[in-house]
């Protein structure tokens, strides 16, 4: 399709589980956006790639959380030993130009995760 | 650090009715302001957007003009419609960092 894919688009984990999200952003798509979406909350960003090179994750909540976009398209959030309060919306986010100051960003259906 | 805040809702309409939904932000430095909206089912798509003071941004009836002088956003449309049932978010950016957003309003049309 012509969007932002993300999948899966529901996943169950029990606590201590670990969980891969995956998102294929739109083709030829430079920047590519994670954020975490709590129940009732705004989005809120975890990290942002260019191309392959991870340029900011200060938003990453912990040690457990952790992204890769090995060749500059497909990235993958991985959450390691899932907890609670990891329980959210997962939105993945691609722009044709470097960093988000357009605001043209192209957002994902987002992954839910709820972590029992 | 930068932040946004928009009124609760939901907030509940009429068709043809008028819509107001507040958005006031904090940010240090000038920043750009931008309403995505999230219709059911689908994903964040940016509605419209100001990049400087007095710019008011517009897009299928919607607007907000960007008032620095009370750091406010407000969207606004004069009659609104079933198909504008969703949720908006109000962001900002500041420089070449990344948009933060408000907590969102969603929005509820009947006919």
């Amino acid at each position: 399709g012509a969007g932002v894919s993300q999948s899966p688009r529901y996943k169950v984990a029990k606590r201590g589980q670990d969980v891969a999200l995956r998102c294929d952003p739109i083709s030829g798509h430079v920047s590519l956006f994670w954020y975490q979406q709590a129940l009732g909350q705004g989005p809120e960003f975890l990290t942002y790639f260019q191309n392959e090179a991870q340029l900011d994750k200060s938003g990453l909540p912990s040690d457990r959380f952790f992204a890769e976009r090995p060749e500059g398209s497909v990235s993958t959030l991985k959450i390691q030993r899932t907890q609670q309060e990891d329980s959210a919306v997962y939105l993945c986010a691609s722009s044709l130009v470097p960093g988000s100051n357009t605001g043209e960003l192209f957002f994902g259906e987002g992954s839910r995760l709820t972590v029992l | 650090g930068d932040s946004v805040t928009q009124m609760e809702g939901p907030v509940t309409l009429s068709e043809e009715a008028f819509l107001t939904i507040n958005c006031t932000y904090t940010a240090t430095g000038y920043p750009s302001l931008f309403w995505y909206v999230q219709y059911p089912g689908e994903g964040l798509q940016l509605l419209l957007k100001a990049t400087k003071a007095d710019d008011k941004g517009s897009n299928k009836g919607f607007e907000a003009t960007y008032r620095k002088e009370t750091t406010s956003f407000h969207l606004e449309k004069g009659s609104v419609q079933v198909s504008d049932s969703a949720v908006y978010f109000c962001a900002l950016i500041t420089g070449y960092s990344t948009l933060t957003f408000g907590k969102g309003t969603m929005l509820l049309v009947s006919p």
